[in-house]
């Protein structure tokens, strides 16, 4: 059974920061592995999707990368900002086909202070 | 621009009556999700429509009914509400191809006494 780690629960940075938050896998048969931000009271929202033949992608300040063999993702996060304040959740996709059996890790809560 | 939409937001049962929540997406994604989060417990799958006209079990099924009611609507229901599913609800949906990422609505807090 996929269990996913998310190591630390919680970051506290002032701002400028660069970052890295860490997921870790146990089963290493992925397709994918998905990188997701949650506001307070609020959905998911995607931010990055590694596919499992990838080694990393970019978006803006954010960089995600993957390696399988060890089962480990991070998220880099360079110079960090206020309104980065948020949880963070990766989540390891099964390879199923024709839709999406993603497991979850219990998040990062970031706070970036001014 | 709306993508998933989740009815309602908050909701308040007292322990055995029923409810149902509704989500709909305007993605024409033919997966839809029901996910269940608790604190310290992570986001948990509890039903799942691959494509229209079929459902499965997730993670947590127990004490829940789905259904499939177009390609865009995926329903979750309650038919007698415990304590233990006072939680946050979320909708997801999904393109057919993996290669792009989930959708999720923004959630549905519901309180049992």
């Amino acid at each position: 059974k996929q269990e996913v780690t998310q190591i630390p629960a919680a970051l506290s940075v002032p701002e400028g920061e660069n970052l890295v938050l860490n997921c870790s896998f146990t089963d290493s048969a992925i397709y994918n592995l998905q990188w997701f931000r949650q506001d307070p009271g609020k959905g998911l929202t995607s931010l990055l999707l590694i596919q499992s033949s990838q080694r990393e992608q970019t978006s803006g300040r954010l960089n995600a990368s993957l390696d399988k063999s060890s089962g480990r993702s991070t998220l880099y996060i360079a110079a960090s900002q206020p309104g980065d304040s948020a949880t963070y959740l990766c989540a390891a996709c099964a390879p199923n086909t024709g839709f999406q059996k993603l497991v979850f890790g219990t998040g990062t809560r970031l706070l970036v202070s001014p | 621009n709306a993508g998933v939409t989740q009815t309602p937001k908050f909701q308040v049962l007292k322990t055995g009556q029923s409810m149902t929540l509704q989500c709909a997406q305007d993605m024409n994604h033919n997966s839809m999700y029901w996910y269940r989060q608790d604190p310290g417990m992570g986001l948990r799958l509890i039903y799942y429509s691959a494509s229209e006209g079929t459902t499965d079990k997730g993670e947590v099924p127990n004490g829940y009914n789905v259904s499939r009611l177009n390609k865009r609507e995926f329903s979750l229901r309650l038919e007698s509400a415990a304590p233990s599913q006072t939680s946050v609800y979320f909708c997801a949906s999904s393109a057919a191809n993996t290669d792009q990422p989930q959708h999720f609505g923004d959630g549905t807090r519901l309180s049992i006494l």
